[in-house]
Order: C-alpha cells, then sequence, then structure tokens
C-alpha cells in the first residue's frame, strides 16, 4: 500500500456519461498530480493541485476538471465521455521539500 | 521547453546480463531525476533518483548515472532476473507556473528472457 488511495479502481460507463475518480494524498501531502495513461502509452500530465489551489495544468481537455477539497482529497470530474477516454487515471502526491511522488493503484476507465 | 525523450522503447535481454535505458530532457533546470518501475496493470514504483548535484547513484544491481552538460541520464541494472520484466519510466523536474512537476518519458518495455 502507497498511502495514496483511488477509487473506484475500475469504472465502466457509455459515451457521453460523466464519472467522478476521487484520489486521496499520503497523510501530510499537499500535492496532488493527475496522470493518464492510454493503453501502451506514457503517463500524460493533466493537472496539479497544492493545498486546494490548481498550480499546474497539462494536456487536459475542457471536459474534464478537478478539485481539491480542505481535506485534501481531490476529485477529477471527466464529462461528456468518449471512446478515446478510456484509460488508467492515476493520481499521485508528494509531501512539501520532496521530490518524489507516491502514486495510487489507479482507476481503469472504461467508456463503451 | 518540457520534454523527456527515452530510448529504446522496448528492450530485450538475456536473464543474467545487463540492460541500459537512456533519458535526455531540455530544461537545463531540472534538477532531480527518477525512475519508476510499472508492472502491468499496476502503479508506477519509484525504483532510484539522482539529484543533479552528483554524478551517479548505486543501489544493488540498479545505478543510475547523469551527466548535466550533455543533458542526459541513465539506468542501468546488472545481473538481470525475470522480475526486472516490467516498463521503466525515467522522469525530470521542471518548474512550470511556479509550481513543480514531474515530465515523463515514453517508457521502455524490459523483457528478460529466461
Amino acid at each position: 500500500d502507497s498511502g495514496v488511495t483511488q477509487t473506484p479502481k475500475h469504472l465502466i460507463t457509455a459515451t457521453g456519461q460523466r464519472v467522478t475518480l476521487r484520489c486521496s494524498p499520503r497523510s501530510g501531502d499537499l500535492s496532488v498530480y493527475w496522470y493518464q495513461q492510454s493503453l501502451d502509452q506514457g503517463l500524460q500530465f493533466l493537472i496539479q493541485y497544492y493545498n486546494g489551489e490548481e498550480r499546474a495544468k497539462g494536456n487536459i481537455l475542457e471536459r474534464f476538471s478537478a478539485q481539491q477539497f480542505p481535506d485534501l482529497h481531490s476529485e477529477l470530474n471527466l464529462s461528456s465521455l468518449e471512446l478515446g477516454d478510456s484509460a488508467l487515471y492515476f493520481c499521485a502526491s508528494r509531501g512539501t521539500g520532496s521530490y518524489g511522488y507516491t502514486f495510487g493503484s489507479g482507476t481503469r476507465l472504461t467508456v463503451v | 521547453g518540457e520534454n523527456v525523450e527515452q530510448h529504446p522503447s522496448t528492450l530485450s535481454v538475456q536473464e543474467g546480463d545487463s540492460a541500459v535505458i537512456k533519458c535526455t530532457y531540455s530544461d537545463s533546470a531540472s534538477n532531480y531525476f527518477p525512475w519508476y518501475k510499472q508492472e502491468l496493470g499496476k502503479r508506477p514504483q519509484l525504483i532510484i533518483d539522482i539529484r543533479s548535484n552528483v554524478g551517479e547513484k548505486k543501489d544493488q544491481r540498479i545505478a543510475v548515472t547523469l551527466n548535466k552538460t550533455a543533458k542526459h541520464f541513465s539506468l542501468h541494472i546488472t545481473e538481470t532476473q525475470p522480475e526486472d520484466s516490467a516498463v521503466y519510466f525515467c522522469a525530470a523536474s521542471i518548474r512550470i507556473q511556479g509550481a513543480q512537476k514531474l515530465v515523463f518519458g515514453q517508457g521502455t518495455r524490459l523483457t528478460i528472457n529466461p
């Protein structure tokens, strides 16, 4: 167990639907990062939050949004889902003053 | 700019031989370079990292070297074992919009042949 918790582990939904992925960072970590990994692809940075505030955006689609709550957990909202959104979505957290990321186990999203 | 190139994309070696994976980065301000191992369907796990103030770091069968002048770093695995088979990602830290983030290479699928 890495200390970063992601739910649900698997999600199957239809095109056009909306889903919410949840991430709880390691205790004490203020930074949360979201990454998308499509089949046999690398890790594409989506967005970062630090202590409740958005800090950096990557290649995140307008149909996607995220937020970090006062208890530091984060949610990634994906709407108007398309087949191409099927992927593994990873959350990672990082402690202040630390450089390394710790990844959660991911949410596998399948859009049918 | 932010770019990390990783080579090769696939690598097959005989058990017991060495494996080397290479990465180059573009941001001269990058100062942290981790390597992650990802087994099929699982999360990426940090296996070794190096800061820009050192040129080499070793942990048992794994070592990483860094050449800041050339902006490249490499992962070396010696005496490879079947359990080393996985996808390996390099990454480099960059600062963008005032925040630190990691940019990942595209990954190397390493297969150890018994």
